[in-house]
């Protein structure tokens, strides 16, 4: 199993533009979370899906959108990217337990 | 509020030396579980140990383990016979549920940096 993997690793956006990171993972979870590390703030969470073509919003939802068409992936997009959004994002599954499996990160910067 | 504190954002410990990382959350949830996850340089995240607020036995596992003291709020992390690969950020994480949705929230701490020392 690759477990849960992060595409793409590092990326550069200008503000106002758009992308998509993509999260999948070959464990058949049920759960799938997007959060973002920030120095000093720990992970927040910005939407996470309980199940296929469901979504719910985290503690930070704005100016980030998901889906979750097909169960083993997790899309977060940005529409319109900002400074403020740069960040580590981090991709989380987990199945009826209590663990979450991370993936490696997406380094992220806007300028 | 529902919070997670970790105080020490740095900590070093001597190779095969003992180090505890402090960590203390606020909830009015009886029922939740408790994490340590440990991020090395390479930012993968991964789970150190856990911890089920209705046990009172501590949580072990090998070198690493907890002093859960409920009534405080405090879940501390013990590293004995510290190794280099030690060296990493440790988040301190809790888990509730959410009643309204009936789904799990997870809260992390903002992470203490510990430097295991040759």
């Amino acid at each position: 199993n690759a477990g849960v993997t992060q595409t793409p690793k590092f990326r550069v956006l200008k503000t106002g533009q758009s992308m998509t990171l993509l999260c999948a993972q070959d464990m058949n979870h049920e759960y799938m979370y997007w959060y973002r590390q920030d120095p000093g703030m720990g992970l927040r969470l910005i939407h996470y899906s309980v199940g296929e073509g469901t979504t719910a919003k985290g503690e930070v939802p704005d100016g980030y959108n998901v889906s979750r068409l097909k169960k083993q992936n997790f899309l977060l997009g940005l529409e319109s990217a900002a400074p403020s959004q740069t960040s580590v994002y981090f991709c989380a599954s987990r199945l009826d337990g209590y663990e979450q499996y991370f993936g490696p990160g997406t380094r992220l910067t806007v300028t | 509020a529902q919070t997670v504190t970790q105080s020490q954002p740095e900590m070093s410990v001597q190779e095969a030396e003992t180090v505890t990382l402090s960590c203390t959350y606020d909830t009015s949830e009886n029922n939740y579980y408790l994490f340590w996850y440990k991020q090395p340089p390479s930012r993968q995240m991964i789970l150190v140990i856990r911890q089920e607020a209705y046990k009172q036995q501590n949580a072990t596992e090998n070198r690493f383990s907890v002093n859960f003291q409920k009534a405080a709020k405090s879940f501390s992390l013990k590293i004995s016979d510290s190794q280099l690969g030690d060296t990493a950020m440790y988040f301190c994480a809790f888990r509730l549920l959410i009643h309204t949705s009936g789904t799990y929230k997870y809260i992390f701490g903002t992470g203490t940096r510990l430097k295991v020392l040759a």
